[in-house]
């Protein structure tokens, strides 16, 4: 079974500018979760997605904004973009709403804003 | 609110050594825990998990974590450190079903030879 795949791996931005991440869930899995590790700390919950639909969200502004497609792969979407959104972005894959059966996470796409 | 707390941010041993990287948590009620393992420039890798049971769980690579809900704790530890095991390890906790997953700010792990 294939596992997570995030894209790109890398990107630079500008300050103001908007930027696209892209996931693909792992083969079978139907909910889709967002994090955002920013240099020397823990990932923070953005949101997750499950059938398409947003089911929770953590305490981040609305210029960040998703969507989970048919075949369960999602965006992560933010506008506007600050300085201190320079992070690594993590997706992550499970099986059910809930996440009862473990999550997969990507190796994470590292945005850099200049 | 729910948190998690890793104490020490570095811990160094050498091979061969004990590894014991601490995690306590606050959780109203009995929570889902999990450790993460995270080499440089990676994602995160799932070594165990603990939802309900037997409270000793055993994960990849040798590593184990024991569940004690009097202290709050889920610390993880390996009985002999390998120069393989450097990494960032992350504790997290999910504290019901469909909650997110809440992390700590990690512990970083050097293993000297």
């Amino acid at each position: 079974e294939t596992g997570v795949t995030q894209s790109p791996t890398h990107l630079i931005k500008t300050r103001g500018q908007q930027v696209t991440l892209r996931c693909s869930s792992q083969s079978g899995h139907n909910t889709v979760s967002w994090y955002q590790q920013a240099l020397g700390q823990g990932p923070q919950f953005i949101f997750q997605y499950y059938r398409e639909e947003e089911n929770g969200r953590g305490n981040f502004p609305p210029r960040f904004s998703g969507l989970q497609f048919p075949n369960y792969s999602s965006e992560l979407n933010v506008n506007a973009l600050e300085l201190d959104d320079s992070a690594l972005y993590l997706c992550a894959s499970s099986l059910g709403g809930g996440g009862d059966y473990g999550y997969t996470f990507g190796s994470g796409t590292r945005l850099t804003v200049v | 609110a729910q948190s998690v707390t890793q104490l020490g941010s570095h811990v160094s041993v050498s091979e061969g050594a004990l590894v014991l990287l601490r995690c306590n948590y606050s959780s109203s009620v009995p929570p889902y825990l999990f450790w993460y393992v995270q080499y440089p420039n990676q994602g995160l890798q799932l070594l165990l998990k603990y939802t309900t049971g037997a409270t000793l769980v055993k994960g990849i690579n040798g590593f184990e974590a024991e569940f004690k809900k009097s202290e709050t704790s889920f610390h993880l530890t390996k009985p002999s450190a390998h120069m393989s095991d450097a990494a960032e390890y992350f504790c997290a906790v999910r504290p019901a079903p469909g909650d997110k997953l809440i992390f700590g700010t990690g512990t970083r792990l050097q293993v000297f030879p």
